[in-house]
């Protein structure tokens, strides 16, 4: 069975903090990996993609990629209330019929 | 520019009941998704279409059938809904199966199944 695992939180950071969210895949052939932030209520959004190791800056936004480790992450910094959200990380292999969600992090940004 | 639009967006079925959620989408995408989310679950696919003429069941597709009508087109549906259906339910396109290729989602259904 191929997993996404992430820590359910509530992750809970100051505004003007850096938030950091955590992901884990079990499948060794995953090559794409992806952050979605979902509002309550509403549907998954794709604020983030990275392939390759290393960071990937957008904005506010950095993802992190160690396929060694098998570890994704993303960073947000000077966070705002607005980022709060549920954030859930998603793997995918060449073949794109393996594409699997994690459970997803809330993340709350308190004023 | 109206990507993956999903209808109806909400619905409440008695036991027993048979209905069809319809999605299509606008962006020319080759694979289509169905997915299910429950409380504090995370995303769960029922059913996938890497192509036009082609679907394939994903982690839950029991009590459940899809149609690829055509390339804009995939429809969800429920022949004997069950209390347990009750969920949200959306649907989410990509550009081809193969490749770094992301899904973008439709809004979604709410269907309570009393």
């Amino acid at each position: 069975q191929k997993e996404v695992e992430q820590n359910s939180g509530p992750l809970s950071v100051p505004e003007g903090a850096i938030a950091s969210l955590n992901c884990t895949y079990s499948d060794r052939g995953s090559q794409s990996f992806f952050w979605y932030r979902q509002y309550s209520g509403k549907s998954p959004e794709l604020i983030m993609s990275i392939y390759s190791n290393g960071d990937k800056e957008d904005g506010r936004f950095t993802a992190q990629l160690n396929k060694a480790s098998q570890y994704v992450s993303l960073l947000i910094r000077d966070s705002q209330p607005s980022d709060s959200a549920t954030y859930l990380c998603a793997a995918n292999d060449n073949y794109g019929q393996n594409f699997v969600f994690g459970p997803g992090t809330r993340l709350s940004v308190l004023p | 520019n109206a990507g993956v639009t999903q209808t109806p967006k909400f619905q409440v079925l008695k036991t027993g009941q048979s209905m069809t959620l319809q999605c299509a989408q606008d962006m020319n995408h080759n694979s289509m998704y169905w997915y299910r989310q429950d409380p504090g679950m995370g995303l769960r696919l029922i059913y996938y279409s890497a192509s036009e003429g082609t679907t394939d069941k994903g982690e839950v597709p029991n009590g459940y059938n899809v149609s690829r009508l055509n390339k804009r087109e995939f429809s969800l549906r429920l022949e004997s809904a069950a209390p347990s259906q009750t969920s949200v339910y959306f649907c989410a396109s990509s550009p081809r199966v193969r490749g770094y290729q992301p899904q973008h989602f439709g809004d979604g259904t709410r269907l309570s199944i009393l």
